[in-house]
């Protein structure tokens, strides 16, 4: 069975703050990672993707993957009241592999 | 780019009829589609993946019978859930792939059906 996993939270900081959002993943041949935002009611909306190991920044948003740990986290940086959502962690290996969803972690920025 | 709409948003049946959800890929033709299920504070369920042209592959438990999908072409596809009762009231959300090598999905903005 092949796993994602994520800290269900929820993960409170200040604004301003540094928020870190971690998974871990089971299939050692994953090659797509993605972060989705969910805001309450509302359907997932794609943040960033990573394939190779190392950082990805875009914006206030850094993915870091390390296939080696099998471990993929999401930084958010000078964190907003509006950043308050679940983030969703997904894993996908290449050659028609399902795409796997993490449950989410619920991050609330308090003002 | 890579949108997907939904259609309805929002829907509201009587027990025993059918409702039709649609989603479009509207600026890329999507390799695969897929249809999510998700109930308050939890997770998203894959209910089932379908590709253009073939047979929609269901996730165990789902009924195939009761959850008709048809992937008529590449940008479209339709979710009907048949006989529909208050149990099946939920969040309906549909996804697409771009297959551009990277597999990336998008998600429509969902469907709520509400079944009295």
């Amino acid at each position: 069975q092949k796993e994602v996993e994520q800290n269900s939270g929820p993960l409170s900081v200040p604004e301003g703050a540094i928020a870190s959002l971690n998974c871990t993943y089971s299939d050692r041949v994953s090659q797509s990672f993605f972060w989705y935002r969910q805001y309450s009611g509302k359907s997932p909306e794609l943040i960033m993707s990573i394939y190779s190991n190392g950082d990805k920044e875009d914006g206030r948003f850094t993915a870091q993957l390390n296939k080696a740990s099998q471990y993929v986290s999401l930084l958010i940086r000078d964190s907003q009241p509006s950043d308050s959502a679940t983030y969703l962690c997904a894993v996908k290996a290449s050659g028609g592999f399902k795409t796997i969803f993490g449950a989410g972690t619920r991050l609330f920025v308090k003002a | 780019g890579a949108v997907v709409s939904q259609h309805p948003s929002r829907v509201i049946c009587k027990s025993g009829t059918s409702v039709k959800i649609e989603c479009r890929s509207l600026d890329f033709q999507a390799t695969t589609m897929f249809w999510y299920r998700q109930f308050p504070k939890q997770s998203l369920m894959l209910m089932a993946t379908s590709n253009e042209g073939s047979k929609a592959t269901y996730e165990q438990g789902v009924e195939k019978d009761k959850f008709l999908i048809n992937h008529a072409s590449l940008t479209l596809s339709t979710l009907t859930v048949t006989s529909a009762h208050p149990e099946d009231s939920s969040f309906y959300i549909c996804s697409a792939e771009t297959g551009s090598g990277t597999d990336t999905q998008y998600f429509g903005p969902g469907t709520r059906l509400t079944v009295l």
